[in-house]
C-alpha cells in the first residue's frame, strides 16, 4: 500500500546536526514532489521544504534557510533532511508529505519522527 | 506570507450536530485550499482539497465552500470519530501555511 515511513529522529543538542529519512513504497516516488511539515509540541503544523519530483526546485521556510537542507534519491525511493544548528525551537514531530500535484495538497503523510533540541 | 485564520478555535458538538469551521485568507487564494483531519499521536489526513473536492475514501457527511478570502468546513452528522482536530492549508503560494487548527471536542 502507499506509505511514508520516517526515520533518523532523537534527542541531539543544540548546534547539533541530526538527518532525517523517509522510505516511500507502493507509488512512484520520482513522479511527486515532496514536502517536510513539521509540528512542534501542542502546536500546529509548520511547513519546512519542499522538494520537486527531479529535485531541481527546492523551497524552505524563512525559519530553517541556511541550516536545513531537503534532498531525495528517486532510485531508492527516499527523501531525506538534513538538519544543522539545530535550535530549541527545532523541536517537534517531522513528517515527510506527498503533493497529490495540481491542485496541490498533502495526500500521504508518513507517521512522524521526533525531533528533541536539549541540552 | 499569506495569513489563514481559522475560527473558532474551539467547539463543543454533539454526535449528530451539523458543524461548521471557517477559515480566512490574508489575500485572496482562489481556492486553493485544503483541509485536514488530525487525532491526537496520528499524522494529519487530507478531507477535502481545492476548497471543496472530498478525497478518495472521506465520508460524505465531509464538505468544503468558499473561494477567494473565506472558506468553510462543514461536517453534516458529527460522528464519534470526528472528533479531532481541524486544519485549514493554503496551496496558492509558496509557503503554503496552515491555520492554527480547530479542535473539535464532544459536549
Amino acid at each position: 500500500q502507499v506509505q511514508l515511513v520516517e526515520s533518523g529522529g532523537g534527542l541531539v543538542k543544540p548546534g547539533g546536526s541530526l538527518r532525517l529519512s523517509c522510505a516511500a513504497s507502493g507509488f512512484t516516488f520520482s513522479d511527486y514532489y515532496m514536502s517536510w511539515i513539521r509540528q512542534a509540541p501542542g502546536k500546529g503544523l509548520e511547513w519546512v521544504s519542499y522538494i520537486s519530483s527531479s529535485g531541481s526546485t527546492i523551497y524552505y521556510a524563512d525559519s530553517v534557510k541556511g541550516r536545513f537542507t531537503i534532498s531525495r534519491d528517486n532510485a531508492k525511493n527516499s527523501l531525506y533532511l538534513q538538519m544543522n544548528s539545530l535550535r530549541a525551537e527545532d523541536t517537534a514531530v517531522y513528517y515527510c508529505a506527498r503533493d497529490r500535484g495540481f491542485p496541490s495538497a498533502f495526500d500521504i503523510w508518513g507517521q512522524g519522527t521526533m525531533v528533541t533540541v536539549s541540552s | 506570507d499569506i495569513q489563514m485564520t481559522q475560527s473558532p478555535s474551539s467547539l463543543s458538538a454533539s454526535v449528530g450536530d451539523r458543524v461548521t469551521i471557517t477559515c480566512r485568507a490574508s489575500q485572496s487564494i482562489s481556492s486553493y485550499l485544503n483541509w485536514y483531519q488530525q487525532k491526537p499521536g496520528k499524522a494529519p489526513k487530507l478531507l477535502i482539497y481545492a476548497a471543496s473536492s472530498l478525497q478518495s475514501g472521506v465520508p460524505s457527511r465531509f464538505s468544503g465552500s468558499g473561494s477567494g478570502t473565506d472558506f468553510t468546513l462543514t461536517i453534516s452528522s458529527l460522528q464519534p470519530e470526528d472528533f479531532a482536530t481541524y486544519y485549514c492549508q493554503q496551496s496558492y503560494s509558496t509557503p503554503c501555511t496552515f491555520g492554527q487548527g480547530t479542535r473539535l471536542e464532544i459536549k
